[in-house]
């Protein structure tokens, strides 16, 4: 079955670092890929998308580009902020009768000072 | 501009009694979703409505759990008998229509402690 694989947690970076959390995935079919992020307490937000092969997805920094090839979607940002601590999640879903969406364990991100 | 609403934030119960839980989806999202999660692990999907249709179930969800959409607005989520396993955070998401890409928002969710 469909799957989504993510790097192992949690990440501890200094601030400025450059990020990279990786996402790999397994689909049967041509899915659309997501980030979403959850802040201490709270829900799911989205972060970013892309819908097709070569998309890059891109918000507050991040980016994502959907590599068909590698089954690929990393997220990476050049600068990470404290007030980027949080736990990422990367995700597929293929609409239609199959909405719902599939995510990765998540990776926690904690951003030092 | 309204997102999806979830009540009770927080419901602690103790095992054996039955609990509820409303979700309020984005005006005009045809589409609500249930999902739950555990400490360290990502939102596991349960169900889903369109309107007031339940199209798909998860094998996660019991006997023990229903969910309903009556007039294709709101949604409950309602376990019985409660056990501590399901002990979880159940969040509710909603979207205009299934076509692929189509984001999916998620509420803050429901924490639910079974003691």
């Amino acid at each position: 079955g469909d799957s989504v694989t993510q790097m192992e947690g949690p990440v501890t970076l200094s601030e400025e670092a450059f990020l990279t959390i990786n996402c790999t995935y397994t689909a049967t079919g041509y899915p659309s890929l997501f980030w979403y992020v959850q802040y201490p307490g709270e829900g799911l937000q989205l972060l970013l998308k892309a819908t097709k092969a070569d998309d890059k997805g891109s918000n507050k920094g991040f980016e994502a580009t959907y590599r068909k090839e590698t089954t690929s979607f990393h997220l990476e940002k050049g600068s990470v902020q404290v007030s980027d601590s949080a736990v990422y999640f990367c995700a597929l879903n293929y609409g239609g009768s199959q909405g719902n969406l599939i995510f990765g364990k998540g990776t926690k991100l904690s951003v030092k000072p | 501009d309204t997102g999806v609403s979830q009540n009770p934030r927080h419901k602690i119960t103790k095992r054996g009694q039955n609990v509820t839980f409303r979700c309020d989806p984005i005006s005009e999202h045809n589409r609500l979703y249930w999902y739950r999660q555990t400490l360290g692990q990502g939102p596991e999907f349960l169900t889903y409505f369109q309107n007031e249709a339940q199209l798909e179930k998860s094998r996660l969800l019991s006997d023990r759990f229903s969910a309903e959409r009556p007039k294709g607005s709101f949604s409950t989520l309602e376990i019985q008998r409660t056990e501590q396993g399901d002990s979880a955070m159940y969040l509710c998401a909603s979207s205009a229509g299934g076509a692929g890409g189509n984001t999916i928002y998620f509420g803050e969710g429901s924490w639910l402690t079974v003691v």
